[in-house]
């Protein structure tokens, strides 16, 4: 079974502050999704990652993704308290499209 | 987009009865869709993957007998949860991919919350 590592589980920060989500895996993966949720609602897709090494940006957002595939990670700049929410990272690799869950990130950015 | 509708958004029943839960793919044919539950602040544990007109797949762990899925077309997929119990109170989500392959797109519905009184 394809472990996923994410970290950490909760992040309290001041407007204006950056951070960084890591997410690792126990072994290569084919594709890796980051989400975002808010409360009471289904998770909203980030980004989909499938090439090693790659960088991707969603405006105030940064995407890494490790050259062996094995690791990932999402950094925020200058959040905003509409960043607020739980983050998730999510691997693929199996078929149907099945995918396995990291445990979750808790963002509060606080005004 | 693709859109995920979820029907209802919430429920509130007693012990002992049974909630069905339905997932539609509004606007493209799933293939395969997906049930996760998810407790408050903890992240969606997969539950079953569905295929169009055969047998859910469940995961470890889940009891089949207990949570019944069907996915009858390719636009629908019901998850009743028969003689609920207060455990069973949890935010269940579904997901639909039209396609088969690793990295396709999951979209996912607004989910359901249920809770077992």
């Amino acid at each position: 079974t394809q472990l996923l590592e994410q970290s950490p589980q909760f992040l309290s920060i001041q407007e204006g502050e950056n951070l960084t989500v890591y997410c690792n895996s126990s072994s290569v993966f084919s594709s890796l999704q980051w989400y975002r949720q808010e409360p009471g609602e289904g998770p909203v897709l980030l980004v989909t990652v499938v090439t090693g090494g790659e960088v991707k940006k969603l405006k105030r957002l940064t995407f890494q993704f490790g050259d062996a595939r094995k690791d990932s990670s999402l950094h925020i700049t200058a959040a905003q308290p509409g960043d607020t929410g739980l983050y998730l990272c999510a691997l693929g690799g199996t078929s149907y499209g099945k995918l396995t869950f990291g445990q979750g990130t808790i963002l509060t950015v606080h005004p | 987009g693709a859109v995920v509708s979820q029907h209802p958004s919430w429920v509130i029943c007693k012990s002992g009865t049974s909630v069905k839960i339905e997932c539609r793919s509004l606007d493209f044919q799933a293939t395969t869709m997906f049930w996760y539950r998810q407790f408050p602040k903890q992240s969606l544990m997969l539950m079953a993957t569905s295929n169009e007109g055969s047998k859910a797949t469940y995961e470890q762990g889940v009891e089949k007998d207990k949570f019944l899925i069907n996915h009858a077309s390719l636009t629908l997929s019901t998850l009743t949860v028969t003689s609920a119990h207060p455990e069973d109170s949890s935010f269940y989500i579904c997901s639909a991919t039209p396609g088969t392959q690793a990295w396709d797109t999951q979209y996912f519905g607004p989910g359901t919350r249920l809770t077992v009184l």
